[in-house]
């Protein structure tokens, strides 16, 4: 089953321009991760954030999480051609933190 | 970094074999690993939870008795899909995580792609 919703499904930018994906959530949770899938390939953890964190920095990405709209989003800021990927954010629960459930994707496109 | 490697990376085979899938944990240990499905362009759908030493937990909907999964090292979990089908024809990724506790990362492995003629 998947936990939440991921919009757009889909996101075509220039390169060099910002990317913004958006996870929504149902249920109350431990943490909130953000995966890369390249095509074909296994998941690339990329964000951890704590349900007691708001805010998370990594490099170029930008992570928030908000859990009383129980969403999250992240950010590629000046973006390049190898961040074409599938964006998947996952969430784990109190009851069992070690498994995560994902949401349902944005596939960016970075055109050069 | 946490390595966890998955073999083989692609199967072709005939309606009716069973394929077993190997996931392994290179260099940690994992009491926990997961198995996911993926299908083309949609996300991953958790399948079970592999316990080292005990039975794995199965998801909603999955037929345990179709996939069977063996944990029996700290390093390495087995998915054997049996009787393979067409329509069981799909990406299968595994995972795991340093220590069985939560607030850390999964590490994937590279997946497996099955094809059932």
């Amino acid at each position: 089953s998947q936990q939440g919703e991921e919009d757009p499904q889909a996101l075509s930018i220039q390169e060099g321009e910002n990317a913004t994906m958006n996870c929504s959530y149902k249920t109350s949770i431990n943490n909130l991760q953000w995966y890369r899938q390249n095509s074909g390939r296994g998941l690339v953890h990329l964000i951890l954030i704590r349900s007691n964190e708001r805010e998370k920095h990594s490099g170029r990405l930008r992570v928030t999480l908000d859990t009383s709209k129980k969403s999250s989003s992240l950010l590629i800021t000046a973006s390049r051609a190898a961040d074409t990927a599938s964006y998947f954010c996952a969430t784990a629960s109190y009851s069992s933190a070690s498994k995560i459930i994902f949401g349902s994707g944005t596939r960016l496109s970075i055109r050069p | 970094g946490a390595v966890v490697s998955q073999h083989p990376s692609r199967v072709i085979c005939k309606s009716g074999t069973s394929v077993k899938i190997e996931c392994r944990s290179l260099d940690f240990q994992a009491t926990t690993m997961f198995w996911y499905r993926q299908f083309p362009k949609q996300s991953l759908m958790l399948m079970a939870t592999s316990n080292e030493g005990s039975k794995a937990t199965y998801e909603q909907g999955v037929e345990k008795d179709k996939f069977l999964i063996n944990h029996a090292s700290l390093t390495l979990s087995t998915l054997t899909v049996t009787s393979a089908h067409p329509e069981d024809s799909s990406f299968y990724i595994c995972s795991a995580g340093l220590g069985g506790q939560g607030n850390q990362p999964q590490h994937f492995g590279d997946g497996t792609r099955l094809s059932i003629l």
